[in-house]
């Protein structure tokens, strides 16, 4: 079965610094990874994906991701962050020998304090 | 080009009653899954349907069915509604190899 695990619910940092929200993954196979970002009563809207070649992704907004297989991780990060980043954000994981169902972690809210 | 489409925008329902939600997929995108996230916790899938027919599944019970019609938009079915049930019903199209899934705004759900 495949899993995913973000172990902050809530990350907090000042407008103009980095920022990192974390997920780890498990999979059977060989992962597929998202990241979305959910805003106030929205859907959710695709920022990156990794599904294979370089570790280092970029993606929308200026947001990147590092996919570390030997830690089974997909951070995601942004050099600076800005007050409208603040929003919940979701890692999803797909098994590519599972199908093609997302599965989801449980977010992590992100809070851009200016 | 419109995104992903769903209807209604909020729905209240009573336990034991049925409801019906609608999903319009985003132009050009012929797969349509659908997922119920509810309150503080990330989406769960619930199926996905492709060429008509429901092509994988996810831990949900018979109660919840659907379909999926031959100009690619679909129907979300729950039937002997529980309080339970509550919860935002999202709806993501995707097409072919392409792996990420565009997702709807979502119906918000309400069971009494």
């Amino acid at each position: 079965a495949q899993s995913v695990a973000q172990p902050e619910d809530q990350v907090n940092v000042a407008e103009g610094n980095p920022l990192t929200v974390k997920c780890t993954y498990s999979v059977s196979g060989n992962p597929y990874l998202f990241w979305y970002v959910q805003y106030p009563n929205r859907g959710l809207q695709f920022l990156l994906k990794y599904i294979t070649g370089d570790n280092l992704v970029k993606g929308s907004y200026g947001f990147e991701a590092e996919f570390n297989k030997s830690q089974t991780s997909f951070h995601l990060k942004k050099p600076s962050a800005l007050v409208s980043d603040s929003a919940l954000y979701f890692c999803a994981v797909r098994d590519n020998n599972a199908g093609n169902m997302l599965t989801f972690g449980g977010g992590t809210r992100l809070m851009v304090k200016p | 080009d419109a995104g992903v489409t769903q209807s209604p925008t909020h729905l209240i329902k009573t336990r034991g009653q049925q409801v019906t939600l609608r999903c319009s997929p985003k132009s050009g995108h012929d797969t349509v899954s659908w997922y119920q996230q509810a309150l503080g916790q990330g989406p769960q899938f619930i199926f996905q349907y492709y060429e008509e027919e429901e092509r994988q599944r996810g831990n949900f019970p018979d109660r919840f069915s659907g379909h999926q019609f031959p100009n690619y938009s679909s129907e979300l079915n729950v039937n002997a509604l529980l309080l339970g049930d509550s919860a935002l019903y999202l709806c993501a199209s995707s097409w072919g190899t392409v792996l990420e899934q565009f997702f709807g705004p979502g119906t918000r759900l309400t069971v009494l």
